[in-house]
């Protein structure tokens, strides 16, 4: 079976422009967070949505947003490209309704946005 | 502010040498997951913690969770160039569903 997938696995924006990074899960999982990874920083969360509803939300300014839809994949959406925004994107999937009955989360190879 | 704080930020052994990683939070968790994220990977479920006090093996590696499940720390016996990577705890506070990552320490093992 296939892992978590993410697409594209490179992008380069400028400032002020919009970007879609999307997420495919393992099959079966329902469960599908998003990740900022800063170079030589651990993970900070952004969202986590179950069953197309957002259940946990991460101290980011309203230009992040997500949706998931009904085959369970996902999209982020981050407005108005800051240079600060320059990080790895990682997509985690997990079986589980909420963060705190985690047993495992499985993450994607993230994608590497780069602001200009 | 930072949630969960990671010491130390790097750790250069020899291989065979034992390391730690230790993870200390501002308030008390629910559980705690260790991942292991390899140089150009991705992070890496290793374990979760859940119970106060609690201790789990995985052949070299040791983890345990502080009895206020406040702190947690990772322990591998005897180092091999294998377990090259940066390691990272990510606690939940109860009531949050909200992941904090601590900032990771990278550990480089010397053959």
């Amino acid at each position: 079976d296939a892992g978590v997938t993410q697409s594209p696995t490179h992008l380069i924006k400028t400032r002020g422009q919009h970007v879609t990074l999307r997420c495919s899960p393992i099959s079966g999982h329902k469960s599908v967070s998003w990740y900022q990874q800063v170079l030589g920083q651990g993970p900070q969360f952004i969202f986590q949505y179950y069953e197309k509803e957002e259940r946990g939300r991460g101290n980011f300014p309203d230009r992040f947003s997500a949706r998931q839809f009904p085959n369970y994949s996902s999209e982020l959406n981050v407005n108005a490209l800051l240079l600060g925004d320059s990080a790895l994107y990682l997509c985690a999937s997990s079986s589980y309704p909420d963060l705190s009955s985690y047993n495992e989360q499985f993450f994607g190879p993230g994608t590497r946005l780069t602001v200009l | 502010g930072q949630q969960v704080m990671q010491i130390p930020q790097y750790q250069h052994v020899q291989e065979g040498e034992d390391f730690t990683t230790y993870c200390n939070s501002s308030t008390t968790l629910s559980n705690i997951q260790w991942y292991k994220q390899r140089p150009g990977g991705h992070p890496v479920f290793l374990i979760q913690l859940v119970k106060s006090g609690e201790v789990k093996k995985q052949k070299r590696l040791t983890f345990q969770f502080g009895e206020a499940k406040k702190n947690s720390s990772l322990h591998i016996t005897a180092t091999q160039t294998t377990d090259v990577g940066t390691y990272f705890c990510a606690g939940i506070r109860y009531n949050f569903n909200k992941f904090y990552f601590g900032s990771g320490t990278k550990l480089n093992v010397k053959p």
